[in-house]
């Protein structure tokens, strides 16, 4: 089925630490791909988008992603974890000749001192 | 600030009743989307409509509807509330081909 999986629902890092949030997609072509990050109590911010082009997207906060055709994966990444960086992290997709945007189930990510 | 203007930001209301949330996009963005988030099932894609007219459809119970007007504002129309309608409901506009920015949420409790 087409969908979008993030295969890890909680992550517990140290601040300071690499980060690393996985996103995978199932679909037949390369759909859009976006991470988005929500605090609590908060709405939806936009944090990178792929369209097309360079695979390593930079983002804002000192995120990037890295979109991999083979893996058909666009994960998140952060070489330092900051305290203010806990929060829910929202994979979403525009599928293939689709305008639906949609979203992962969430990965909550917990920052330790 | 996103410029997607959600209103009201929270709402109680008792089962059986008939709700109206308010969505203003960004300024130029023509297309509105709803969602709804709740711990059970995450964040659920309800509809979208572009200048006007739906344009997708997820989700979304027949007790709920949604219009987007010529000032491209949208309201999402919720009736006969249960109590498992109770959740988040976001709005997000995009803009041709863009990314899309999200209200801060309506949060609906029916009790």
């Amino acid at each position: 089925a087409q969908s979008v999986t993030q295969p890890d629902i909680h992550i517990t890092v140290s601040e300071g630490a690499s980060l690393e949030l996985r996103c995978n997609y199932s679909y037949g072509a390369t759909p859009y791909l976006f991470w988005y990050v929500q605090s609590p109590g908060q709405g939806l911010q936009l944090l990178l988008k792929y369209f097309s082009g360079d695979t390593l997207v930079q983002g804002i906060k000192g995120f990037e992603a890295e979109f991999k055709r083979s893996q058909s994966s666009f994960n998140l990444r952060k070489p330092s974890v900051h305290w203010s960086d806990a929060a829910e992290y929202f994979c979403a997709v525009v599928p293939p000749q689709t305008d639906k945007l949609i979203f992962g189930t969430g990965t909550r990510l917990q920052v330790f001192p | 600030d996103s410029g997607v203007t959600q209103t009201p930001k929270h709402l109680i209301t008792a089962t059986g009743q008939r709700v109206t949330l308010r969505c203003s996009p960004r300024s130029g963005d023509l297309s509105v989307y709803w969602y709804q988030q709740s711990l059970d099932q995450g964040l659920q894609f309800l509809i979208q409509y572009y200048n006007g007219e739906e344009r997708a459809k997820g989700n979304i119970l027949e007790r709920f509807s949604a219009q987007q007007f010529p000032d491209l504002h949208s309201e999402l129309n919720l009736s006969s509330l249960e109590l498992g309608d109770s959740a988040l409901y976001f709005c997000a506009s995009q803009s041709t081909g863009g990314s899309a920015f999200f209200g801060q949420g309506t949060r609906l409790t029916v009790v």
